[in-house]
């Protein structure tokens, strides 16, 4: 079983809709939380960084963290064509360097 | 550069060729990260440096893998005797503070290696 499991999809919602991209780990020690966009055939663009259970919100993006039940998510509101991409969740221990990456979620937001 | 920089982008070789993969971090970024992206993956850790020092090398598939970062800034990955499971995407990544879990790791946009 993989440390970091992520819900597979493909996702393909209309514009303008809630996004809902999921993670579950099995290593309590992991202590930060990020996620990460990486449209096609490009290297993976950090949106989202978290290290404490919670709500954060930037935009139309919302990371969700709940250590109790080591589940991870993010929102995407308002959902526009470019956000098209595949979404990464990936975590790291404290004072450790090695992320931790879920699988990808390929999302394609339809105009 | 503004950002982490890789060439080649893409990269063709024949089975039990050599292949050489260069980073450039950005500028001032002490640690610099190698990942292995399979299709339909997410990203896996080969290799750390910090400056010239290369501290974590677990992650490399094989022998065949080596990487080095002689003067503590551009990197270089070379795999030996490719093999067709060696195709992949090779991810860099660099940071800005000696192994502090707390900072980003920041992307290039890899180099696509098929072996034939």
């Amino acid at each position: 079983q993989k440390e970091v499991e992520q819900d597979p999809g493909p996702l393909s919602v209309p514009e303008g809709a809630i996004v809902s991209l999921n993670c579950t780990y099995s290593n309590s020690a992991f202590q930060y939380f990020m996620w990460y966009r990486q449209y096609s055939r490009k290297g993976p663009e950090l949106l989202m960084y978290t290290y404490s259970s919670g709500n954060k919100e930037d935009g139309r993006f919302t990371a969700q963290v709940d250590k109790s039940s080591k589940y991870i998510s993010l929102f995407i509101r308002d959902s526009q064509p470019s956000d098209s991409a595949t979404y990464l969740c990936a975590m790291i221990q404290f004072n450790d360097y090695k992320l931790s990456f879920g699988a990808g979620t390929t999302v394609t937001v339809r105009a | 550069g503004a950002g982490v920089s890789q060439s080649p982008r893409y990269k063709v070789a024949k089975r039990g060729q050599d292949v050489a993969l260069r980073c450039d971090p950005i500028s001032g970024h002490v640690s610099l990260f190698w990942y292995q992206q399979a299709l339909g993956q997410g990203p896996e850790f080969l290799t750390y440096f910090q400056n010239e020092a290369q501290l974590d090398k677990s992650g490399l598939p094989s022998d065949r893998f080596f990487a080095e970062r002689p003067e503590g800034s551009v990197s270089t990955l070379k795999i030996q005797r490719t093999q067709q499971e060696d195709s992949a995407v090779y991810l860099c990544a660099s940071s800005g503070r000696q192994g502090a879990s707390n900072q980003p790791q920041h992307f290039g946009d890899g180099t696509r290696l098929s072996i034939l």
